[in-house]
Formats: C-alpha cells, sequence, structure tokens
C-alpha cells in the first residue's frame, strides 16, 4: 500500500519567514511532485522531481523552491512567506514505469499572516 | 502548453440519478487522461483512467468516455450514492514526454439523498 506523507497537517507562518515543507514516499517511487490546490483553481503543478538531485519547473513555481537529497524525500521550500501564498499544498508521487498513477499526500494547510 | 477545462463546477443530483462530468483539453499530444476524487478533508484519490487508445472504460458504476478528435472526455456515474458526494478532478498528460498532470478546475459534486 503507496503511502505519502507530508510533515504537517496545518502550518501558520508570518510573511517573509522561510517555510519547509517535507513529502516521504515509501513505495521507491521515481517520480515525485508538488501542487497547491485553490477553490476554482484545481491543483497546479509547482515543481516536479524524475530523479534524486533533479528538479523541474511546473506551472507556478515562482515564489518556491525544492531539494530532493533523497529518493523517497521531496521537499518545497518558500524562501520568503507571502500571504498571497496561503493555501493547500499536495505533494505526490508516481512510479515512473507503465502505471501512471499519482499517489497524493494529505496535504499541508499553510496560511501565512 | 496544456489547458484543461472541466464542467459543469458544481453538481446536485438525487440519489439513484445518473451524473456527468465533461472535461476539454488543448494539447492533441495528450495520451492519458485519469480521473480524481476528493472527499472533504481526504487526499485525491484516482478512481478511473482512460488511455487514448481506447474510447471507453467501465468500472462498475463509473465510466470514462474519450473523443480525441473533439479532445473532450466525460465521467459518468450512475445510481448515484449519497458517498459520491466529492470533488471530482480530472486531468490529461503527454506520457511520453513526462509523467506529470495538467488538472482540471474540478466539479463538486452533491448527491441528495
Amino acid at each position: 500500500d503507496v503511502k505519502v506523507t507530508q510533515s504537517s497537517r496545518y502550518l501558520v507562518k508570518r510573511t517573509g519567514e522561510k517555510v519547509f515543507l517535507e513529502c516521504v514516499q515509501d513505495m521507491d517511487h521515481e517520480n515525485m511532485f508538488w501542487y497547491r490546490q485553490d477553490p476554482g483553481l484545481g491543483l497546479r503543478l509547482i515543481y516536479f522531481s524524475y530523479d534524486v538531485k533533479m528538479k523541474e519547473k511546473g506551472d507556478i513555481p515562482e515564489g518556491y523552491s525544492v531539494s530532493r537529497e533523497k529518493k523517497e524525500r521531496f521537499s518545497l521550500i518558500l524562501e520568503s512567506a507571502s500571504t498571497n501564498q496561503t493555501s493547500m499544498y499536495l505533494c505526490a508521487s508516481s512510479s515512473g514505469g507503465a502505471t501512471y498513477e499519482q499517489y497524493f499526500g494529505p496535504g499541508t494547510r499553510l496560511t501565512v499572516t | 502548453g496544456e489547458n484543461v477545462e472541466q464542467h459543469p463546477s458544481t453538481l446536485s443530483v438525487q440519489e439513484g440519478d445518473s451524473a456527468v462530468i465533461k472535461c476539454t483539453y488543448s494539447d492533441s499530444a495528450s495520451n492519458y487522461f485519469p480521473w480524481y476524487k476528493q472527499e472533504l478533508g481526504k487526499r485525491p484519490q484516482l478512481i478511473i483512467d482512460i488511455r487514448s487508445n481506447v474510447g471507453e472504460k467501465k468500472d462498475q458504476r463509473i465510466a470514462v468516455t474519450l473523443n480525441k478528435t473533439a479532445k473532450h472526455f466525460s465521467l459518468h456515474i450512475t445510481e448515484t450514492q449519497p458517498e459520491d458526494s466529492a470533488v471530482y478532478f480530472c486531468a490529461a498528460s503527454n506520457q511520453n514526454y513526462g509523467q506529470n498532470f495538467v488538472f482540471g478546475p474540478g466539479t463538486r459534486l452533491s448527491v441528495l439523498p
């Protein structure tokens, strides 16, 4: 059973703070993704990674960076949090093989005040 | 890049009736189309998917149809039940060029008892 976990369910940070969101998967998946979810906008891809130390920009990378030092862990970094980054952040992983399904984590609700 | 539209944004049906959600995509190279269900407070989960070499796929009460010429695909839920109430997201992907998805904005389905 695939398990994707995220470090926090709820997070409150102040404007200008550096924020780290951690995601861990336990199925040896090649691919990992970070999305943000906002009402009426669906899930928008921020960054993704197909391998360790590899990263690619998604559709909305501005204001974010990522790190993938180990295969099972993918971190999203907000260098200087702003109020417009208040959102639900979802991590996902997929195997990279013939099965394309993405498995999602429970999400982190981030509020920037 | 790919753009996915989804309609309607909200849908209410009586228990036992059918529900249909429609999505259109812009990139004719897209070849994989999953549907995710997100119940309130939970993570999105894959419920059905279809690849571009297939026109229709069924799984019990759920079916997906794909029209490649018109670039649209639809989710059909028959004999709806209260537990079908959720937000449904469609997505499109070109699996020949990586495994990231572009999601639609979502449809909130309410099944009224």
